[in-house]
Order: structure tokens, then C-alpha cells, then sequence
């Protein structure tokens, strides 16, 4: 375990709502990352940062979603407005040596 | 563009026993890493073992173990004495060396069933 928190666990909302992810990674690392894991389409890089910087956010499907981390300690992920075809488990991950990334528990959203 | 697959969407092993889950990747790089991820019920993504694509040694972690064949492109996961907490999906993923680290490619995953 890494340690990494991720909040909350489980999220419904309805749609066209606002949702917060949040990412808490209690170890030292580099590099954070954002996936999204879905049935269809499985694991998804949504964006990544280095040094808190954004390097990549390609994945990020559309400008509903956004990213920032404001400090080594901190991450978020928002989407606004929510729709129910953004339903999945979100996770946040970490670097923890070589190229390994040390992921979080996740965050189960719902957009009903 | 990289790829990996899995083409086992499930497999089971009787408690005690040995499986085996296979992982095709497809790049033109040289030097890369390959893992394999375990996740359970809890969905919890657990790295189970990597491997450098420049060691020719087969990375090994207890009842892990992985059979890498760089010429074949072939990445398979050898879990020994099968546990019933093995019961998970895995996950082959792939990562370029010496490039960003954002980069971790992930297969669609095999659900491994344990039997007791």
C-alpha cells in the first residue's frame, strides 16, 4: 500500500450535478494520475502531473471534466455538469518507483 | 501505437493447483516495463509484479512468477499454489521506458475463479 485516500468511496449523484473526486496521496512520489475504469472500455488514463504540473490530458473526454492539484498532498477531479454515461470507478494513482504505479481504493460514482 | 491483450476473459484453478494467465503486448520499443495487477473484490488495484524488459531473467515474487518472451511479445502470469484470496481480476499493463510515466496501457483483464 502505497497510500494513497481517495474520497469519497462511493458517490450518486444526479445529473447535471457537480462532482468532486478527490486524491490524497500520504507518500512521497512524483507523478500522480487520474484513471477512470468502466465495463465497455476498461481502464482509462484520464490525465497525469508531474511535480503538481499537468503533463498530460488527452484522456480527459471532454471540458465536463477538469483536474488540478494544487500541492504534493492534493488532487481533484471535477465534472460539471455530471452526465449517467460518466458513471464508473474512478481512481487516483501514484508513483512509487520505476515506472510502478501504486493506486488508491477508488471512488464508485453513479449519475442517475 | 502500443497495445495489450488479453485473450482469457476468464479462467479457474482448483485451490492448491497452478494457473497460468497469458498477455500479448504489441510495441516497437526496445526497453519497456510490464506488470501484472491484481483486483480483488474490493476493487482495490494491487501491483502483483513487474518486469524490465532488458533483463532476460524472469521476475519472480513468491507465488508469482512470469514467463516473458520479448522475441513473442508474450507476458504470462504463473501463479503457484493457488490461494483462495488469488480470486481477483488481473490486469497485464505496459509502460514505454525512458518516456513519460503516464503512459501505463492496460489490458481488458482475466477473472480468475479459485475452486476450493
Amino acid at each position: 500500500d502505497a497510500g494513497v485516500i481517495q474520497s469519497p468511496r462511493h458517490e450518486v449523484t444526479e445529473m447535471g450535478q457537480e462532482v468532486t473526486l478527490r486524491c490524497k496521496p500520504i507518500s512521497g512520489h512524483d507523478y500522480l494520475f487520474w484513471y477512470r475504469q468502466t465495463m465497455m472500455r476498461g481502464l482509462e488514463l484520464l490525465i497525469y502531473f508531474n511535480n503538481n504540473v499537468p503533463i498530460d490530458d488527452s484522456g480527459m473526454p471532454e471540458d465536463r471534466f477538469s483536474a488540478k492539484m494544487p500541492n504534493a498532498s492534493f488532487s481533484t477531479l471535477k465534472i460539471q455538469p455530471s452526465e449517467p454515461r460518466d458513471s464508473a470507478v474512478y481512481f487516483c494513482a501514484i508513483s512509487g518507483g520505476p515506472y510502478e504505479q501504486y493506486f488508491g481504493p477508488g471512488t464508485r460514482l453513479t449519475v442517475t | 501505437a502500443q497495445t495489450v491483450t488479453q485473450s482469457q476473459p476468464e479462467m479457474s484453478v482448483q485451490e492448491a493447483e497452478t494457473v497460468t494467465l497469458s498477455c500479448t503486448y504489441d510495441t516497437s520499443e526496445s526497453d519497456y516495463y510490464l506488470f501484472w495487477y491484481k483486483q480483488p473484490p474490493s476493487r482495490q488495484m494491487i501491483l502483483v509484479i513487474r518486469q524490465e524488459a532488458y533483463k532476460q531473467q524472469n521476475a519472480t515474487e513468491n507465488r508469482f512468477s512470469v514467463n516473458f518472451q520479448k522475441a513473442a511479445k508474450s507476458f504470462s502470469l504463473k501463479i503457484s499454489d493457488s490461494q483462495l484470496g488469488d480470486a481477483a481480476m488481473y490486469f497485464c499493463a505496459y509502460t514505454n521506458y525512458g518516456g513519460s510515466q503516464g503512459n501505463l496501457i492496460f489490458g481488458k483483464g482475466t477473472k480468475l475463479s479459485v475452486k476450493p
